[in-house]
This record gives C-alpha cells, sequence and structure tokens, in this order.
C-alpha cells in the first residue's frame, strides 16, 4: 500500500542535542512538508520542498533544518537552538507541484524533550 | 496573507444529530478548501475538499458549503456516530501557486452516545 511513514513514533531530547525525525513516501509524489502542531493549535508550516535538493522555508523554520536528497525521503532535524521544540510533527505530502490539492499526512511524531 | 478563522473550538453533539463546523477566511485569492479529519496520536485524514467553482459537496454523510462572497465556508456532519468524534480541521489557499493551505485551529468534536 502506498503512503506516508513517519519514525519514530516518539522521540526524546536531551538539552543540546540535535534529534532527526524520519520521513518517507512511496506514493511518488514531488512535494513534501513538514508541520508542527501544538496542543489546541492549528498546524504550522516549517519547511516543504517542492523537487529533490531544493527546499523552502515555511512560517516557523528557525531551530530546523531539513534535506532532500532523494524524492522518497524528506528528514526534518530539530537542532538544540529550537528552544521549545515539544510538539506533534507532521510529514506531508502532495502528488503535484504547483497544485494545492489533496495533501496526504503521515501518523506523526510527538517530540518531548528529557 | 491567508488567515483561516475556525468555530467552534468544541462541539458536543447527541448521536444522531447534526454537527457544524464553520470557518472564515480572508484572501479573496484562496479556491481550494478542503477539510481534514485528526483522531487522537494520528495524522489528519483528508475527508472532503471543494474548489470555488462550486457552491456545495456532498460524500455520503458529510457536506461542505461554500459562500464565496461572505468568505466563509462550513462542514457539516449528518447523523453523527460515535466514531465521528475527533478534532477537525479546516484550511484554505489558491489552488494553483507557492501560497501553502493555511490550517483553522481546529474543532474538537464530541459525540455524546
Amino acid at each position: 500500500d502506498g503512503g506516508i511513514t513517519q519514525s519514530p513514533k516518539y522521540l526524546f531530547r536531551k538539552e543540546g542535542q540535535n534529534v532527526t525525525l524520519s520521513c518517507e513516501q512511496n506514493l511518488n509524489h514531488d512535494a513534501m512538508y513538514w508541520y508542527r502542531q501544538d496542543p489546541g493549535q492549528g498546524l504550522r508550516l516549517i519547511y516543504y520542498s517542492q523537487i529533490v535538493n531544493d527546499f523552502q522555508k515555511g512560517d516557523i523554520a528557525e531551530g530546523y533544518s531539513v534535506s532532500r536528497e532523494k524524492k522518497e525521503s524528506f528528514p526534518l532535524t530539530v537542532t538544540s537552538a529550537q528552544k521549545n521544540p515539544t510538539a506533534f510533527y507532521l510529514c506531508a505530502s502532495r502528488p503535484v507541484v504547483g497544485l494545492n490539492e489533496k495533501l496526504l499526512f503521515g501518523s506523526g511524531t510527538q517530540l518531548s524533550v528529557l | 496573507g491567508e488567515n483561516v478563522e475556525q468555530h467552534p473550538s468544541t462541539l458536543s453533539v447527541q448521536e444522531g444529530d447534526s454537527a457544524v463546523i464553520k470557518c472564515t477566511y480572508s484572501d479573496s485569492a484562496s479556491n481550494y478548501f478542503p477539510w481534514y479529519k485528526q483522531e487522537l496520536g494520528k495524522g489528519p485524514q483528508l475527508i472532503i475538499d471543494i474548489r470555488s467553482n462550486v457552491g456545495e459537496k456532498k460524500d455520503q454523510r458529510i457536506a461542505v458549503t461554500l459562500n464565496k462572497t461572505a468568505k466563509h465556508f462550513s462542514l457539516h456532519i449528518t447523523e453523527t456516530q460515535p466514531e465521528d468524534s475527533a478534532v477537525y480541521f479546516c484550511a484554505a489557499s489558491p489552488i494553483q501557486g507557492a501560497q501553502k493551505l493555511v490550517f483553522g485551529q481546529g474543532t474538537r468534536l464530541t459525540i455524546n452516545p
């Protein structure tokens, strides 16, 4: 079955540590996205990529970094510069670059600070 | 930029009754409006979407209506069932271009048996 796989489901970060969240899709989608979700709030865009080896900042990119070396993979690194990293992180993808329809989400990663 | 407001933030209805969630948007360039359902600990699932060239779209017990003039759109769920309990998000964007989906704050819907 095609879909978006996020791992791990739960992740804990120590002070000063960088952590990487994995996102893989086998839908052959061109565009991939990372969102952050805080309790009782909507989804805020961190980074997005419309093509391999290219990505753009979203609304809350500070303290995060991404890479897009392969079409199917879009990992997100939460760096030590992100002072409030506890949140639910969602990866998403859509089939066609330039058409804002049918955004599909993975199952999410809950990141907590130890 | 686009701003999407969603109301109410929480909604409780009796099983079998109807539920309505409303959203307003600010950017007249927006012409694509999806709705997502998110169950606890899971990612949002697209349940229905509408383009601005239609005023209403139905899929079994769910429907979305759009008023372009007033810049608001609504999700209607009829004959509610316990499995409809979840958080629902609306969103808006232009169909084409670099603008990204802007989401509402979410509505926690509880269906009481």
